[in-house]
């Protein structure tokens, strides 16, 4: 079975600090995903990795960059810690090449419910 | 842009009752769709995924959906609910020209009583 293991199930945090969440898959698989989920919202795409130094911008990338700088670990950086920040962070991988339309499922972390006070 | 809408955030089935989650999206090529659960402070599992091959997709735990092109539908049945089931599902699409990116539907909180 796919293992994606996220460093924390829970983190606090202060307004201003600079966060990282580290994620890490054990299949080899390309792909690597950072999600924010939040009531009444569903799962939003923060960024996505298809390869080792590439990232590319999801549909809420603001107040986030990315890591990838070995093919299993993927990490999520807070630059600025911000109030509207906290959330539920979940990171998924999955196989096949970069940019293929894909009927592979993405596998989840447990999730880092992280909260910035 | 592709979408994908979950009729009812909150559904509420008696144990041994049909469980019928809604998922419609908007497309007009086929998709990939899948339906994901999500157990209470876990992460999202695989249920099961429509790749074409069949309308009709057994998934794990006795969940089954239909791919209904005709409607734009992918809805997830269970024939009898269980207590175990009770969590929160979300469907999610993958279009061609998408790459790599799923987008989720909203979720649908799913409760079994007794």
């Amino acid at each position: 079975d796919v293992k994606v293991t996220q460093s924390s199930r829970y983190l606090v945090k202060r307004t201003g600090e600079k966060v990282f969440l580290e994620c890490v898959q054990d299949m080899d698989h390309e792909n690597m995903f950072w999600y924010r989920q939040d009531p009444g919202l569903g799962l939003r795409l923060i960024y996505f990795s298809y390869d080792v130094k590439m990232k590319e911008k999801g549909d809420i990338p603001e107040g986030y960059s990315v890591s990838r700088e070995k093919k299993e670990r993927f990490s999520l950086i807070l630059e600025s810690a911000s109030t509207n920040q906290t959330s539920m962070y979940l990171c998924a991988s999955r196989t096949d090449r970069a940019g293929v339309y894909s009927n592979q499922p993405q596998h989840f972390g447990d999730g880092t419910r992280l909260s910035i006070l | 842009a592709q979408s994908v809408t979950q009729l009812g955030s909150h559904v509420s089935v008696s144990e041994g009752a049909l469980v019928l989650l809604r998922c419609n999206y908007s497309s007009s090529v086929p998709p990939y769709l899948f339906w994901y659960v999500q157990y209470p402070n876990q992460g999202l599992q695989l249920l099961l995924k429509y790749t074409s091959a069949a309308t009709l997709v057994k998934g794990i735990n006795g969940f089954e959906a239909e791919f209904k092109k005709s409607e734009t539908s992918f809805h997830l049945t269970k024939p009898s609910a269980h207590m175990s089931d009770a969590a929160e599902y979300f469907c999610a699409v993958s279009l061609t020209g998408g790459g790599n990116k799923l987008t989720f539907g909203t979720g649908t909180q799913l409760k079994v009583e007794l």
